[in-house]
């Protein structure tokens, strides 16, 4: 089983849409969790961290369910610059700073 | 704008060459590290430095070998790669290598010939 596991896609939505991506890890001593947005051959860019309490930034709400060890992220209002790879990342004391990515999520927001 | 600066951005080599990978960023960050990502694929980690010591190898073959001058720089020694080396290396940084963001840089695209 892959530490952080994520649902390839792609997502195709129309503009305008609401769009939910899950993540789940598989370390329970998981402490730090990232969503990072990729563009077509270029870095991944951070996006959110993520909380226990959840966080929002604008049209974008993060949460960490840690009982069921998921993080989701939900985009409102879909634009079409929000097509992009969204990756998780997670990242354990325990294992000395290793951030580990998930397969990465492919959005397409249409017209 | 990325604070961490890689340079170059692109690179071909020759399988015989050497050639070196760099890696800066002046955010005060005491960790930084090395990925690996290829097409469709998530970033894999390589190196990871903390406080200017390598404090994990992911395995990686010897024929990639990193540096940390000071804990401004990072850089990636090639020598003797193989064509299924050709990738994007990405280099990242954060403040301490646990809990913290990690911010990367615009990574190298390497091809290998």
């Amino acid at each position: 089983r892959k530490e952080v596991e994520q649902d390839p896609g792609p997502f195709n939505v129309p503009e305008g849409a609401t769009v939910a991506f899950n993540c789940t890890y598989s370390n329970s001593a998981s402490q730090s969790f990232f969503w990072y947005r990729q563009d077509c051959r270029k870095e991944p860019k951070l996006l959110m961290s993520v909380y226990s309490s959840g966080n929002e930034d604008g049209r974008f709400t993060a949460q960490l369910n840690r009982a069921s060890q998921y993080i989701s992220l939900l985009i409102r209002d879909s634009k079409l610059s929000d097509s992009a790879t969204y990756l998780c990342a997670v990242n354990s004391e325990n294992q000395g700073g290793k951030l580990i990515f998930g397969q990465g999520t492919e959005l397409s927001v249409k017209p | 704008d990325t604070e961490v600066t890689q340079t170059p951005k692109h690179l071909v080599m020759g399988m015989t060459n050497k050639k070196s990978l760099k890696c800066e960023q002046h955010m005060g960050h005491r960790a930084m590290y090395w990925y690996k990502q290829k097409a469709k694929k998530p970033p894999e980690l390589m190196f990871v430095y903390s406080y200017e010591k390598l404090s994990i190898n992911e395995s990686v073959p010897s024929r990639f070998s990193p540096e940390c001058p000071n804990s401004s720089l990072l850089n990636l020694h090639l020598h003797a790669l193989q064509p299924e080396d050709s990738a994007l290396y990405l280099c990242a940084s954060s403040q301490v290598a646990s809990y913290t963001e990690a911010f990367f840089g615009q990574g190298t695209r390497l091809t290998v010939v």
